[in-house]
C-alpha cells in the first residue's frame, strides 16, 4: 500500500543534542511537510517542501531545518533540543495539484530529557 | 495564527447514538476535510470537500461543505468504540499560503 512512513516512531533525546527525524512517502507527492502537534493541540505547520522548492513558516525556529534529498524523502533535524520541543511530530505529503489533501504518517514522539 | 471555532469540544456518548460536530469560519474557505486522530497516531483522512453545498458520505460518516463555504459538519452515525479519538476540521484556501488552517478538535469517547 501506497504510505507514509516516519521513523523512528519515538525518539529520546537530550536537552541541546541534535536530533533528525526521518519521513519517506510511496505516494510520489511532490509536496512533503512537517508539522509539529503538542498535546491537546492541533497539528502546527513548520514548513514544507514544493518539490525542491523550501517553504518555511515565519513563526518556525531557527532551531528547525530540513532537508529533502530526493522526492522521497525528508528529514526534521532539530540542532539543538529544548525542552519545549518534545512534541509529536507529522510528515504529510500531497499532490501539487491538490495540496489540500493532506495525507499524514503515524508521527514521532519526540521527548527531551 | 487563525484557527477555525470547532464544536462541541468534548462528546461522551453511548454506543449506537448519532454524533454530529461542526466548524465554522470568520473566512471563505474553497476546501473542508475532516480528520480522525487516534492516540499515539497522525491524522487521518476521512473525507474531503471541494465545493460549496457538497454532501458526501464515507460509511457511517456524513460531512456537508457549507453553501455559505464558511462552516462543515460532520455525521457518525451508529456510532462504536473504534469511534474514539479526536475529530479535526481543516480549511484550505489557495490564497491562504497554500495551508490547512485547523480547528481545535472534538474529542470523542463512546461507551459500549
Amino acid at each position: 500500500d501506497a504510505m507514509v512512513i516516519q521513523n523512528p516512531r519515538y525518539q529520546v533525546t537530550q536537552f541541546g543534542k541534535p536530533v533528525t527525524l526521518s519521513c519517506s512517502q510511496t505516494l510520489n507527492h511532490n509536496v512533503m511537510y512537517w508539522y509539529q502537534q503538542k498535546s491537546s493541540q492541533a497539528p502546527k505547520l513548520l514548513f514544507h517542501y514544493y518539490d525542491k522548492d523550501f517553504n518555511n513558516e515565519a513563526d518556525t525556529p531557527d532551531n528547525f531545518q530540513s532537508r529533502r534529498p530526493n522526492t522521497s524523502f525528508c528529514f526534521l533535524d532539530i540542532r539543538s533540543p529544548g525542552l519545549g520541543d518534545a512534541a509529536m511530530y507529522l510528515c504529510a505529503t500531497s499532490r501539487e495539484t491538490r495540496m489540500e489533501t493532506q495525507y499524514f504518517g503515524p508521527g514521532t514522539r519526540l521527548l527531551v530529557l | 495564527g487563525q484557527q477555525l471555532n470547532q464544536s462541541p469540544q468534548s462528546m461522551f456518548i453511548q454506543e449506537g447514538e448519532d454524533v454530529s460536530m461542526n466548524c465554522t469560519s470568520s473566512s471563505i474557505f474553497n476546501t473542508w476535510l475532516w480528520y480522525k486522530q487516534e492516540p499515539g497516531e497522525g491524522p487521518v483522512l476521512l473525507i474531503a470537500l471541494y465545493k460549496a453545498g457538497e454532501l458526501t458520505s464515507n460509511g457511517r460518516l456524513t460531512a456537508q461543505f457549507g453553501i455559505t463555504r464558511k462552516d462543515s459538519f460532520l455525521n457518525i452515525s451508529a456510532s462504536i468504540p473504534s469511534d474514539v479519538g479526536i475529530y479535526f476540521c481543516a480549511g484550505f484556501n489557495a490564497g491562504n499560503n497554500r495551508k490547512l488552517i485547523w480547528g481545535l478538535g472534538t474529542s470523542l469517547a463512546v461507551n459500549p
